[in-house]
C-alpha cells in the first residue's frame, strides 16, 4: 500500500528565507509524485509532478522539488520566501499508470515579514 | 464552466437522514475523482470514474456511500442514513486523463448533526 508523511504540520519561516517542506512516500511500484497547494478559502491547486525522466521538478512561482529514490523523498523547496506563499501545501503520491492518488495530511506554511 | 463546481456549498443534515451531492467536472474531462477531507487532513481518495464507469472504488468507506456518473460527465456522491462521523468536506476534482492533473472543485462541506 501507498502512504505519504509530511514532517512537520506547520512550518514558519522569514520573508526571503529558504523554505523547505518534506515529504517521504511509500510505494511498492515506480511512483507518481505531487505538490499541491491550498490558498485560504481556495480550492487545492497543482504545483508541480514527478512521473518519469529528470528528477528535479520545477514547478509554478518558484517552487521545485527533488525526487530521491534511495531516501523514497520529495522535499519541496523554494530559495525566498514570499508572504503570497503562506497557504497549505500538500505532498501526493500515485502508482506509475495508476489513478488513486494518496495524500499527506498538510504541511500549513506561515510566512513572517 | 471554467472549472470544477460543486454543489452545494454547504450542506447541513441530521444523523440517519439521506443526501446527495453534486460535482461538474471541466468539460470533456473524462476522469473524475472524489476525496474526503476531514479538519486538519489531507483529501481521502474515494472513488475514480473513467467515463461513465468505476475504475475503482476501494476508498469508499462503506455501504452507505455510492457515486453515479451516468452520462460521463456530472458525478453525483450519495450518502445514506448519514452519521456525524461523516462530517467533512467532500472534494471533487476532474483530469484530462486518468494520470494527469487534477483540477479541483471547492468542495461542499458537509454537517451532520
Amino acid at each position: 500500500a501507498q502512504s505519504v508523511t509530511q514532517l512537520g504540520s506547520h512550518v514558519s519561516v522569514s520573508e526571503g528565507a529558504l523554505v523547505l517542506l518534506r515529504c517521504n512516500y511509500s510505494s511498492s511500484v515506480p511512483p507518481y509524485l505531487f505538490w499541491y497547494v491550498q490558498y485560504p478559502n481556495q480550492g487545492l491547486q497543482l504545483l508541480l509532478k514527478y512521473t518519469t525522466g529528470a528528477t528535479l521538478v520545477k514547478g509554478i512561482n518558484g517552487f521545485e522539488a527533488e525526487f530521491k529514490k534511495s531516501e523514497t523523498s520529495f522535499h519541496l523547496t523554494k530559495p525566498s520566501a514570499h508572504m503570497s506563499d503562506a497557504a497549505e501545501y500538500f505532498c501526493a503520491v500515485s502508482e506509475a499508470g495508476g489513478f488513486k492518488t494518496i495524500f499527506g495530511a498538510g504541511t500549513r506554511l506561515f510566512v513572517k515579514a | 464552466g471554467a472549472g470544477v463546481s460543486q454543489t452545494p456549498s454547504n450542506k447541513v443534515t441530521e444523523k440517519g437522514k439521506y443526501v446527495e451531492l453534486r460535482c461538474d467536472p471541466i468539460s470533456g474531462h473524462t476522469a473524475l475523482y472524489w476525496y474526503r477531507q476531514s479538519l486538519g487532513q489531507g483529501p481521502e481518495f474515494l472513488i475514480y470514474f473513467q467515463g461513465t464507469g468505476a475504475a475503482d472504488d476501494s476508498g469508499l468507506p462503506n455501504d452507505r456511500f455510492f457515486a453515479v456518473r451516468p452520462e460521463g460527465s456530472v458525478s453525483t456522491l450519495k450518502i445514506q442514513r448519514t452519521e456525524r462521523g461523516d462530517s467533512a468536506v467532500y472534494l471533487c476534482a476532474s483530469s484530462a486523463q486518468g494520470v494527469g492533473e487534477q483540477f479541483f472543485g471547492p468542495g461542499t462541506r458537509l454537517t451532520v448533526l
